[in-house]
């Protein structure tokens, strides 16, 4: 099955500066890397994604990117505030079976300090 | 606002006992998925549904079940609860019309202790 490694699994920045989480994921077949933030005592949310035929994404102060080859992905988080401060999962798809079955790496929690 | 709703929110149970995990929402979402939550380990993907009588097993389905008794709810039992099943769990639900990279939705989580 699928395997995703995520690095660091903390992360502490001072606000303004960037965060940056690395995943690395195990089947070539993925096609597909949410990211989900989770911030304390919630649920986690969808916060930007990627489709494997597409090597960068970016919504304002967040990037994700992608690199086939390697079987890597990165999430990128610019100009860092307080209320950047969560859980961060990133996932890969489960090609067989049908459905959006995601296996997720193991979590980074930022901290963004003033 | 449509929801995914979990009940209960806690529940701190003995070993042995039966649990049932309740997850309802209101979404019109056909597809559900039950996610386990342990620190370090992120989130595991236990069963998941794709319609009413669909059941499939996930990564970590051992001393779980799950019923699909609509298509709106999705309930999580656990038929001899061990202390090693404490954990965060998650109900999610994604849209068929979302195709197989649609967002997942996920409820509040309910946090269970087996002791």
């Amino acid at each position: 099955g699928e395997n995703v490694e995520q690095h660091p699994s903390t992360l502490s920045v001072q606000e303004g500066d960037s965060a940056v989480i690395k995943c690395t994921y195990s089947d070539s077949a993925s096609n597909y890397f949410p990211w989900y933030k989770q911030e304390l005592g919630k649920r986690p949310q969808l916060i930007i994604d990627i489709r494997s035929n597409v090597g960068e994404k970016k919504d304002q102060r967040i990037a994700v990117t992608l690199n086939k080859t390697a079987k890597h992905f990165s999430l990128h988080i610019t100009e860092t505030q307080p209320e950047d401060s969560a859980v961060y999962f990133c996932a890969a798809r489960i090609p067989a079976g049908g459905g959006n079955k995601l296996t997720f790496g193991t979590g980074t929690q930022l901290k963004v300090e003033l | 606002d449509a929801d995914v709703t979990q009940t209960p929110r806690n529940r701190i149970t003995k070993t042995g006992k039966r649990i049932m995990l309740e997850c309802s929402q209101t979404k019109g979402h056909d597809r559900m998925y039950w996610y386990r939550q342990d620190p370090g380990l992120g989130l595991r993907l236990i069963y998941y549904s794709f319609d009413v009588k669909d059941i499939n097993k996930g990564e970590i389905s051992d001393g779980y079940s799950v019923s699909r008794q609509a298509q709106a709810k999705f309930s999580l039992s656990l038929e001899s609860a061990i202390p090693n099943q404490t954990a965060l769990y998650f109900c999610a639900t994604s849209s068929l019309a979302g195709g197989p990279t649609g967002e997942l939705f996920f409820g509040e989580g309910s946090r269970l202790t087996v002791l």
